[in-house]
C-alpha cells in the first residue's frame, strides 16, 4: 500500500524557515517524480514544486522560486521541502504526492504551515 | 495555462446525474501526444483522491458512475447517479504545461 507521510509544519514567525519531510512506502520511491502542492485554508489547490528520481531537474512555482528547495533521499525513502523567508500568503495544507505534473497520483495527509506573528 | 471550472457549486439529488466542465486556456495536448487532464475528488477534512487520469482514464477502485471525457480545451466529468459518498469537491488539474494548475474547484453536495 502506497504511503505518504508529511511531517514539519508548525507555526513560524514572518521571515522564518521551516523543513517539510515526507516518508514514503509501499513503492520503489526512487522510480517516481515526486511533488509538493499545497492548499490555502478554505482555498483551491496550488502546485509548488517537482523533482526529478534522481534529484537532478527541480521545477518551482514562480512564487517560490528562491526561497523555497525541494530535495529527496532515495535511500531514506523521504522527500523534502526547505522553506525559508515565509510569508503570511505561504500558510497552508501542504501535501506530498507520488509522480510529477503530468500524472500524480497518492497524496498524503498533509501537514499544516501557519506563517503569523 | 489555466482551467476554469462550472459549476462552483453543484446541489444534486440522490441518484440523479451530474456533469462538472473544465476548459483551458489552451489546449492540453502535449508534445508527446498525451491530454495530461486529471479529476481528483477532496472529500472534508480528507487529502485529494485522483479519481480520472489523461482525460477518461479511471483509477482502479473508483466507481464506474464516473466517467471522463473531452479533448483539446474542453473537458467533462460526469457522476452517472449521485451517492451520497460523492460531496465534496471536485478540482480537474491541467498538468500539461509548466506551471501545472487546478481548476478553483466545484463543491458537490446533496439536495
Amino acid at each position: 500500500e502506497v504511503q505518504l507521510v508529511e511531517s514539519g509544519g508548525g507555526l513560524v514567525q514572518p521571515g522564518g524557515s521551516l523543513r517539510l519531510s515526507c516518508a514514503a512506502s509501499g513503492f520503489t520511491f526512487s522510480n517516481y517524480w515526486m511533488s509538493w502542492v499545497r492548499q490555502a485554508p478554505g482555498k483551491g489547490l496550488e502546485w509548488v514544486a517537482n523533482i526529478k528520481q534522481d534529484g537532478s531537474e527541480k521545477y518551482y512555482v514562480d512564487s517560490v522560486k528562491g526561497r523555497f528547495t525541494i530535495s529527496r533521499d532515495n535511500a531514506k525513502n523521504s522527500l523534502y521541502l526547505q522553506m525559508n523567508s515565509l510569508r503570511a500568503g505561504d500558510t497552508a495544507v501542504f501535501y506530498c504526492l507520488r509522480g510529477g505534473n503530468s500524472i500524480p497520483d497518492y497524496w498524503g495527509q498533509g501537514t499544516p504551515v501557519t506563517v503569523s506573528s | 495555462v489555466v482551467v476554469t471550472q462550472s459549476p462552483l457549486s453543484l446541489p444534486v439529488t440522490l441518484g440523479q446525474p451530474a456533469s462538472i466542465s473544465c476548459r483551458s486556456s489552451h489546449s492540453l495536448v502535449h508534445s508527446d501526444g498525451n491530454t495530461y487532464l486529471n479529476w481528483f475528488h477532496q472529500r472534508p477534512g480528507q487529502s485529494p483522491r485522483r479519481l480520472i487520469y489523461k482525460v477518461s482514464n479511471r483509477d482502479s477502485g473508483v466507481p464506474d458512475r464516473f466517467s471522463g471525457s473531452g479533448s483539446g480545451t474542453d473537458f467533462t466529468l460526469k457522476i452517472s447517479r449521485v451517492e451520497a459518498e460523492d460531496v465534496g469537491v471536485y478540482y480537474c488539474m491541467q498538468g500539461t504545461h509548466w506551471p501545472p494548475y487546478f481548476g478553483q474547484g466545484t463543491n458537490l453536495e446533496i439536495k
